[in-house]
């Protein structure tokens, strides 16, 4: 149980052009999902925080209208990278939680986006 | 400010050599510290969350245990497929505050262990 999806597994995309990222849960509803970045060698640091219907809650320093985030069920979540540089290059990591957050969060496989 | 420090950052063992990693953090008011495993190009797979003081859980080699300012996971007799990065993070207790919910994690610990 408790198994978290992401699609693609990786994406490479030239430079300005946008990328969506989509996080699912497959055996339980996620009414909290969270979206972190994982530079190389370095931990998870979270962006944003996703709740169903309603706005995400972005981390200081994260710019919110270049990673666009839509929690429009309790099963999905995506992150769109938008107007994508070589510098947004790194691996998305999601997560859910089976309840509000405040549990186990369970880690999707990973997406490796490489901007060209 | 949340902080976790995660020691040693790298260790290698030997085959059936036990040893111990070790996470300390500082957070205001400590909802859960959880570990995690992850392997390279992997997200982190889930395997603790410690929620007091004195608390212990055991999953096959691994044990983890909570002090009010550290954990530890213990690893008793590895194998050369627990070799992983392992991952340590807090939760605080802000209920209701913005990013509730929200991991902080330490820097890793990278385990590799030889046959």
């Amino acid at each position: 149980g408790a198994v978290v999806s992401q699609h693609p597994s990786w994406v490479i995309c030239k430079s300005g052009t946008s990328v969506k990222i989509e996080c699912r849960s497959l055996d339980f509803q996620a009414t909290t999902m969270f979206w972190y970045r994982q530079f190389p060698k370095q931990s998870l640091m979270l962006m944003a925080t996703s709740n169903e219907g309603s706005k995400a809650t972005y981390e200081q320093g994260v710019e919110k209208d270049k990673f666009l985030i839509n929690h429009a069920s309790l099963t999905l979540s995506t992150l769109t990278v938008t107007s994508a540089h070589p510098e947004d290059s790194s691996f998305y990591i999601c997560s859910a939680s089976p309840g509000s957050g405040d549990r186990e969060q369970y880690f999707g496989p990973g997406t490796r986006l490489t901007v060209t | 400010e949340d902080q976790v420090t995660q020691s040693p950052e790298a260790l290698r063992l030997q085959e059936g050599e036990s040893s111990s990693l070790n996470c300390s953090y500082t957070v205001s008011g400590l909802r859960g510290l959880f570990w995690y495993r992850q392997d390279p190009g992997k997200g982190p797979e889930f395997l603790f969350t410690l929620y007091s003081a004195g608390e212990e859980k055991e999953k096959e080699r691994l044990k983890a245990t909570l002090t009010k300012k550290e954990s530890f996971l213990h690893i008793t007799a590895p194998k050369p497929e627990d070799s992983a990065t392992y991952l340590c993070a807090v939760q605080a207790g802000n209920a209701g505050g913005t990013s509730y919910g929200k991991l902080t994690f330490g820097q890793g610990t990278i385990l590799t262990v030889h046959p």
